[in-house]
Parts: C-alpha cells; structure tokens; sequence
C-alpha cells in the first residue's frame, strides 16, 4: 500500500513568487492534514481536512496560505506571495477517520530567497 | 492541549534496550498518547499509541503508568538505525498533533 506522498520534494523560489504544494494521501483515507516545521522551530499544525472539508484551520499563518482538497482526494497548499519566513519543510499527514492514527508523508523542503 | 515533557537527548547501547521517558501530568482521561520518530530530515513515522493499557508492536513497547502521567517507550533491541528525534504527543482537542522538542536517540555501536 502506497503511503503518503508529497510533491515536489524540494521547491526553491523568490520572495513574492507562488509556489503550490501537493499531498496525495492513503488511498482512503478521509482526513488530511498539513504541518510545516520553519527554521528552528518545532512542527507546527496547519489545518485538517475531513474529505473536502475543512475541519480546523486553526493553524494557518495568515491569508498568504490556501489550502485547497477539492474531490476529497489530494490536497494543494498554495503560498502566494512567498515570504522569506515561509521557507522549512511542509508536510502532509493521513488518517482513515478523524482522532485515528496520522501517517506522515516525506515533505516538502521549501526555500524561499 | 495536554503538554509533554521528554529528555532533550539520550544515548543507548546497538543491541540493548532503549527506554524513553516522557511526563504528561495534565492529560485528560480520554486522551490518547502516540509516539513518532524523525529520522534525519524525513517524515515523523508512527511508532505506537496507547490510552490506559500497555501496548506492543512490531517497533516498539508503550508502558503507561496507571495514573497515566507518565510513559515509557521501549525499544527492545537497538539498533543504529534508530538513532532519530523521538516525540512523545499527547492528542489534542481537534485531533491535531503538537510536537515538542522530543528526545534525541543515538544509538551507539
């Protein structure tokens, strides 16, 4: 069984560019989440799908970010305008149904210059 | 969010066991621990979770004190691929995961 995957794995962009991250979660899986960990910190809950509902978004930085899970399928997180304290790694996690185990993905590492 | 207070490193023996510490005074009743690890840069894997019982699997042994303030992960026979960061999480109200430092493990060989 496939396990979370995230794409790309590695984005390199300017302040001000767009840059879209993908998660494509357990086949299955109704729940969907995605955390970032930004330099230094520690990771940090972004927001959780429940199909293509948004569940909590409680975490979401600012209005700069939008996550998006039409079809209750995979998943886009869109930052536009990037800013430098946007770079870390972002990753996606899983779970069959809501308070079940989350499984991570492998992340995505974003640079912003 | 009940909180989680762990070691912040650990060194351990390839070949023995490793015994991880992790305090949670305040959890709620119906709130389950779950333990992850973090190897190099890659995703945080699930390792086990528990509620009041002792858990095992194939990874791992949870020991839950039964006043449930405390656990112990246990990782019976080392190796150096376990060397990772290991986070003890409580689960919070609306599901999310709130990571701490964890403990850092480094199997020695």
């Amino acid at each position: 069984e496939a396990g979370v995957t995230q794409f790309p794995s590695h984005s390199v962009i300017e302040k001000g560019q767009t840059v879209t991250l993908r998660c494509d979660p357990i086949s299955g899986h109704d729940n969907l989440y995605w955390y970032r960990r930004v330099m230094g910190k520690e990771i940090k809950f972004l927001l959780h799908f429940v199909k293509e509902s948004k569940q909590d978004e409680s975490g979401m930085p600012n209005n700069r970010f939008l996550a998006e899970r039409t079809g209750g399928t995979y998943s886009t997180l869109k930052v536009q305008p990037a800013e430098l304290e946007d770079s870390g790694v972002y990753f996606c996690a899983s779970s069959p149904g809501t308070g079940e185990t989350q499984y991570f993905g492998p992340g995505t590492r974003l640079l912003v210059l | 969010d009940a909180k989680t207070t762990q070691p912040p490193s650990m060194d351990c023996a390839e070949g023995r066991a490793a015994n991880l510490p992790c305090n949670h005074s305040t959890i709620s009743g119906n709130e389950y621990v779950y333990w992850y690890r973090q190897i190099h840069s890659q995703g945080p894997q699930y390792i086990i979770h528990g509620l009041k019982n002792n858990e095992t699997n194939e990874m791992a042994s949870l020991i839950i004190t039964e006043d449930r303030k405390s656990s112990t992960l246990i990782l019976p026979h080392a190796t150096l691929r376990d060397t990772a960061v290991y986070y003890c999480i409580v689960e919070g109200s609306n599901y999310k995961l709130t990571f701490g430092k964890g403990t850092l493990l480094t199997v020695n060989p």
